[in-house]
């Protein structure tokens, strides 16, 4: 089982809609949480930090279930900008080491 | 610098030969990763540095693959008698703590095997 999962997608909508992304995590240790933006051919970029009582940035909204394992993004009003691949990013602490484990992605495709 | 900065930003080499990829990381930044992307794929994990510690190498695939950093500063991801699956993005980044901050990454080395 991979330490984090995603949907592939793509998920195809038209701007204006709302979209959500999921995701979960195997390790019950990891303790922070991150979505990153990838546009194609580009390197990741940061999008926003999670924090487990939910947080809010703009038309952005990330969430946190560590019960469950499980992280959420929630996007609305989606811009033709918005197109790209969202990653899910977790902390893994193994062997006294602190490092990022990235999902594959989630494609995300807003169209006029 | 202002950013994460890697060279070569493309390297197309032969099968068999060696490869040097450097990175020089943000100023003052202690940790510092590398990763690599294959095409359509997401992020592995290969290698990652902080401050003086020994680094976490649990991620490299083969004995082919080492990597250095001098100086707490710029590293250097080396492969030996490369192979086509070495194809890929290679991409390193930097954080100000090794405590699961956000990482800014480099725009990344694509490095093609012929």
């Amino acid at each position: 089982r991979k330490e984090v999962e995603q949907d592939p997608g793509p998920f195809n909508v038209p701007e204006g809609a709302t979209v959500a992304f999921n995701c979960t995590y195997s390790n019950s240790a990891s303790q922070s949480f991150f979505w990153y933006r990838q546009d194609c051919r580009k390197e990741p970029k940061l999008l926003m930090s999670v924090y487990s009582s939910g947080n809010e940035d703009g038309r952005f909204t990330a969430q946190l279930n560590r019960a469950s394992q499980y992280i959420s993004l929630l996007i609305r009003d989606s811009k033709l900008s918005d197109s790209a691949t969202y990653l899910c990013v977790v902390n893994n602490l193994s062997g006294g080491y602190n490092k990022l484990i990235f999902g594959a992605g989630t494609r995300l495709a807003v169209h006029p | 610098g202002a950013g994460v900065s890697q060279s070569p930003s493309n390297k197309v080499t032969e099968k068999g030969k060696d490869v040097e990829l450097r990175c020089d990381p943000i100023s003052g930044h202690t940790a510092l990763y590398w990763y690599r992307q294959s095409l359509g794929q997401g992020l592995e994990f290969l290698i990652y540095f902080q401050g003086n510690s020994a680094p976490d190498k649990s991620g490299l695939p083969s004995d082919r693959f080492s990597a250095e950093r001098t100086g707490g500063s710029v590293s250097t991801l080396t492969i030996q008698r490369t192979q086509q699956e070495d194809s890929a993005v290679y991409l390193c980044a930097s954080s100000s703590q090794g405590q699961g901050y956000g990482y800014t990454f480099g725009s990344g080395t694509r490095l093609t095997v012929v």
